[in-house]
């Protein structure tokens, strides 16, 4: 069955770093798109970031231009996220996330359970 | 691209209808003439779980009583009959433009 695996979240200092992963298996890991999407505490739900599952396309929200970097080793079954200078409102709970597109599927059919990262000031 | 659910809050009774509508701030219709409009469900302290994609196709496992309908910038979501199970919040999606985007969440409730 279709497993996704969040660690690497924890307690940084604002201006900090944090390298999320995400361990996939149950299914042909390399012929997926991958997301990252964040939960604020008690609020919404926020996508964050998405590869193409060759990894040579990347997308991000606008809130972590230039600060987050989404990468993944299809050899290792493995998502990343690369988290630079963090800042107090990127504290939230992080999500991986497969889109299901190699199935026909057009959505974030698989979700992991989450990483949570808390960011003081 | 902006959307906006409506309400944000649904108390319902046992066995009774729910509807959710969920309003983009432009057209979801994609390139290849698709509509990336999906809704996931989140029970509290757990995961969201797809439930509709592409406005009214269920995903696998999803019951029945969930259907979704829709086109252009107006979605909904619509419970038949609403069971204790189906408490939690309720978000549609976009993934037709970046960046994707998620509305508020509705939130139902059993009166």
């Amino acid at each position: 069955q279709v497993q996704l695996v969040e660690s690497g979240g924890g307690l940084v200092e604002s201006g900090g770093s944090l390298r999320l992963s995400c361990a996939a298996s149950g299914f042909t890991f390399s012929a997926y798109y991958m997301a990252w999407i964040r939960q604020a505490p008690g609020k919404g739900l926020e996508w964050v970031s998405y590869i193409s599952s060759s990894g040579s396309n990347t997308h991000y929200a606008d809130s972590v231009e230039g600060r987050f970097t989404i990468s993944r080793d299809n050899a290792q079954n493995s998502l990343y996220l690369q988290m630079n200078n963090l800042r107090a409102e990127d504290t939230a709970l992080y999500y991986c996330a497969r889109d299901g597109g190699a199935t026909g599927t057009s959505g974030l059919d698989y979700w992991g359970q989450g990483t949570l990262v808390t960011v003081s000031s | 691209v902006v959307m906006t659910q409506t309400p944000l809050s649904s108390p319902v009774t046992l066995g009774q209808p729910a509807s959710i509508s969920c309003r983009s701030s432009q057209s979801l219709v994609y390139s290849d003439g698709n509509t990336y409009l999906s809704w996931l469900q989140q029970r509290p302290g757990q995961p969201p779980r797809l439930l509709i994609y592409r406005i009214s196709t269920r995903f696998s496992g999803v019951p029945d009583r969930f259907s979704g309908s829709g086109a252009g910038t107006d979605f909904t979501l619509k419970i038949s009959r609403v069971e204790a199970e189906d408490v939690g919040v309720y978000y549609c999606m976009q993934a037709s433009h970046f960046p994707w985007t998620f509305g508020q969440g509705t939130k139902v409730e059993i009166k």
